[in-house]
Parts: structure tokens; C-alpha cells; sequence
């Protein structure tokens, strides 16, 4: 079945050491986005790509950093981890860029900061 | 700047019987509506979205929602509620990129 892959599903880092979460679909989609999703709170968009042109959302940190070599694969690296970016982060695509096309998520990755 | 408000963090329903689940949102204009659920351990799924035209959507699942645009709401209906439909919902409002709610949880009783 085609699909939104995010790996691993829980990852845990240290504080200040550098972290790589990673997403990968199988959909084809030309657009790829990140969110952040704190306990009991909404998903926030962090950037997404559409193709290889980049999107960062005006309020989303400098420590978030992200790079899509191909069509199939995203990465979020947070080159230094606080404890306030212990969260839920999910992936999702969609076909167009534009809040028109309905999007597809991955099941997300839970970042724990020790 | 837009936003979504979900004023109920939980409903509670008892099977057979119908379901809403509320969603207002802050936005100029006529913006893209959507739900999404989410099951434990899965990411979101699109359930419906309103773009323009019948303000009574239906989606999958045999859930519906019903814009309205004098009270800026698009509460997400269901009939006759299953055990199975518990789950966490989105709504979920935009043009270019979304902004979703905080989600309210479904919880049906046998």
C-alpha cells in the first residue's frame, strides 16, 4: 500500500546533541510537510517543500533545519535539542501545494530530550 | 491570522446515538475546512473537506460536517455513533498551508 514511512516512531536524544528524524513516501506527492505536535496541543507546521523549494513557516526556530534530497524522502535534523522540543513530530504529503489538497500523514515520531 | 477553535477537549456518546463534535474557526474570506481523526498510534486521516457549494459535507466513515458561515463553525455529525468511531479529531482550516485545532476526543460507550 502506498504510504507515509516515518522513522524511527520514538527517538530519544540528549540535550544539545543533534538529532535526525526522517520520512519517506511512497505516494509520489510533491509536497512534503513537517509538523510539531506538543501534548494536548495542535499540530504546528514547521516548513513543508513543494518539489525542492523550500517553505519555513515565519515563527519556526532556526534549531529546526530540514533537506529532501529526492521526492521520496524528508529529513528534520534539530541541530540542538532542548527539552522543549520533547513533541510528536509528523510528516505528512499531499499532491499540490495549497491547503486545497487533502494531506497524507505518517504516524509520526515521539522525540524525548533527556 | 487564522485560527481553529475545538471548545470541547472530550465528548462523551453512547452508541446508536448521534454525534457532534464542535469546530470554529477565525478567518477573512471563504478558507478550505477539513477533519481529520486520528486513531491510536496512526498518523491523521482525512475524513472531509468543505470547499464550496452544499454546506452539509459527507465523508468517510458515515460522518458529515455542516458549514456555516454566519457563525463560522463546521461541526463534525454522525448519526448513529459506533464504539469504533472513538478516536481524536482535527479540524482544521486554511488556504495556502493549515491550521489545526487542539482536537477533541471521541469517546462512545457501548
Amino acid at each position: 500500500d502506498a504510504m507515509v514511512i516515518q522513522n524511527p516512531r520514538y527517538q530519544v536524544t540528549q540535550f544539545g546533541k543533534p538529532v535526525t528524524l526522517s520520512c519517506s513516501q511512497t505516494l509520489n506527492h510533491n509536497v512534503m510537510y513537517w509538523y510539531q505536535q506538543k501534548s494536548s496541543q495542535a499540530p504546528k507546521l514547521l516548513f513543508h517543500y513543494y518539489d525542492k523549494d523550500f517553505n519555513n513557516e515565519a515563527d519556526t526556530p532556526d534549531n529546526f533545519q530540514s533537506r529532501r534530497p529526492n521526492t521520496s524522502f524528508c529529513f528534520l535534523d534539530i541541530r540542538s535539542p532542548g527539552l522543549g522540543d520533547a513533541a510528536m513530530y509528523l510528516c505528512a504529503t499531499s499532491t499540490r501545494q495549497g491547503a486545497l489538497s487533502e494531506q497524507y500523514f505518517g504516524p509520526g515520531t515521539r522525540l524525548t530530550v533527556t | 491570522a487564522q485560527s481553529v477553535a475545538q471548545p470541547e477537549d472530550q465528548v462523551n456518546v453512547a452508541e446508536g446515538n448521534p454525534l457532534t463534535v464542535k469546530c470554529t474557526y477565525s478567518v477573512s474570506g471563504n478558507p478550505y475546512l477539513f477533519w481529520y481523526v486520528q486513531y491510536p498510534n496512526r498518523g491523521l486521516q482525512f475524513l472531509l473537506k468543505y470547499i464550496t457549494g452544499d454546506n452539509l459535507v459527507k465523508g468517510s466513515y458515515g460522518f458529515e460536517a455542516e458549514f456555516n458561515k454566519s457563525q463560522t463553525s463546521f461541526h463534525l455529525k454522525k448519526p448513529s455513533a459506533l464504539v469504533s468511531d472513538s478516536a481524536l479529531y482535527f479540524c482544521a482550516v486554511g488556504y495556502s498551508t493549515l491550521t489545526f485545532g487542539k482536537g477533541t476526543m471521541l469517546l462512545v460507550s457501548p
